[in-house]
């Protein structure tokens, strides 16, 4: 298995421009997580999806951050238009849900370096 | 809404020494979880607590969740230089599939 898969690794972009990154989770994952990690405020959980809907999305920060999930293997996060304080890696996680009451591990992709000028 | 502190910030040791980590949530979780993540890397899960008071063990790693699921420590006994990395607990609530992350420690070590 390839494990998540995360594009681009790194994107440098100037402020104002809309920007994409791109996962593709671990097949037959059913959960699937947008992390942001900075150093002042560590590692957030910005949205999550259980078969393609999105559950939960309370830590999306503000309108200019969208996230898709259009089917299984693939989502997306949205930031348009960027500021310099979006900068932060982005990760990407998935998850099966093991059973009742039971919380499955989460997969990390190895994440997108994002840097806006 | 739910918080989850994790002591210390940072930590350095000598190569040999123990190190030790401690999580405490502001509210009863139903497991907890502990990822390590490498410099530049991302995070890796390495085990989940459910039971109260349970302890689990990884070969130098000790694993322990408190009696009233509010509180847990990861121990490394005689680190080694593999140990450097950010060590993150994430507690979970009842029912839920989403993890609430400690601020993590940042291990490093004096070879």
């Amino acid at each position: 298995d390839a494990g998540v898969i995360q594009s681009p690794r790194h994107e440098v972009t100037e402020m104002g421009q809309e920007v994409t990154l791109r996962c593709k989770p671990i097949s037959g994952h059913d959960y699937l997580f947008w992390y942001r990690q900075t150093m002042m405020r560590g590692l957030e959980l910005l949205i999550y999806f259980n078969n393609n809907v999105p559950i939960d999305d309370s830590g999306m920060p503000e309108d200019r951050f969208s996230a898709k999930m259009p089917n299984a293997s693939f989502s997306t996060l949205k930031i348009q238009p960027s500021e310099p304080r979006d900068s932060a890696v982005y990760f990407c996680a998935s998850s099966f849900k093991a059973g009742r009451g039971h919380t499955d591990t989460q997969y990390f992709g190895p994440g997108t370096r994002l840097t806006v000028l | 809404g739910q918080q989850v502190m994790q002591i210390p910030q940072y930590q350095h040791v000598q190569e040999g020494e123990d190190f030790t980590t401690y999580c405490n949530s502001s509210t009863t979780l139903s497991n907890i979880q502990w990822y390590k993540q490498r410099p530049g890397g991302h995070p890796v899960f390495l085990i989940q607590l459910v039971k109260s008071g349970e302890v689990k063990k990884q070969k130098r790693l000790t694993f322990q969740f408190g009696e009233a699921k509010k509180n847990s420590s990861l121990h490394i006994t005689a680190t080694q230089t593999t140990d450097v990395g950010t060590y993150f607990c994430a507690g979970v609530n009842q029912g839920a599939q989403k993890l609430v992350f400690g601020q993590g420690t940042r291990l490093t070590i004096n070879p």
